[in-house]
């Protein structure tokens, strides 16, 4: 398996404008998280799916920011209108979900609202 | 209110000595704790676990040690060598839960 893939590795986009991630999950893992890392909070889980279906979204900062999950195997998260703080790297994780079970993490997306 | 702390920002330490990274916690209810290893440009990976029934876990130059009672964990590298030179990240999780919980990362810089 490929591993966790994120598109786009980097995104610079305009105040306002809306942005779109996307992460696809290895193949059998039946939870998929959305991480944010900047330099103050570290990692901060933003939502996280189990089987398709939305667990705990309290760490989506913001209406601006939505999650979807529309198959096993593709994830988007959509920020509208982006603002400049919104500028760091997201990233996408996904698990087996079993007791004991790690995550595997995408190799991020670097986001820029200038 | 971040419930896994890592309050050393940085950590430099000499080519071949022992690197010790430390985590607290303060959920009472976490029962599975992990380290991730991150260079930059990547994503985390997966370095070695903890379950709270343990409190040593080893795998190779990496140790990690749990003492539930001062909900802090802590993660030994030793010998410690160039290319572990990286953000080190500590989480943990509860049960039925799934769901991990970050610190803030610690950078450790290994000097040869």
């Amino acid at each position: 398996d490929a591993g966790v893939i994120q598109s786009p590795r980097h995104e610079v986009t305009e105040m306002g404008q809306e942005v779109t991630l996307r992460c696809k999950p290895i193949s059998g893992h039946d939870y998929l998280f959305w991480y944010r890392q900047t330099m103050m909070r570290g990692l901060e889980l933003l939502i996280y799916f189990n089987n398709n279906v939305p667990i705990d979204d309290s760490g989506m900062p913001e209406d601006r920011f939505s999650a979807k999950m529309p198959n096993a195997s593709f994830s988007t998260l959509k920020i509208q209108p982006s603002e400049p703080r919104d500028s760091a790297v997201y990233f996408c994780a996904s698990s087996l979900g079993t007791v004991d079970s790690e995550a595997f993490f995408g190799q991020g997306t670097r986001l820029t609202v200038v | 209110d971040q419930q896994v702390k890592q309050n050393s920002p940085s950590l430099s330490v000499q080519e071949g000595r022992i690197s010790i990274l430390n985590c607290d916690y303060t959920n009472s209810m976490f029962d599975y704790f992990l380290w991730y290893k991150k260079y930059p440009a990547e994503g985390p990976t997966f370095l070695i676990s903890i379950s709270s029934i343990k409190d040593k876990n080893e795998d190779g130059r990496f140790t990690v040690f749990l003492n539930k009672s001062a909900k802090h964990l802590s993660l030994h590298i030793v010998p410690s060598q160039p290319g572990d030179s990286a953000v080190y990240f500590c989480a943990a999780s509860a049960p039925y839960g799934n769901k991990l919980v970050f610190g803030a990362g610690t950078i450790l810089r290994v000097k040869s």
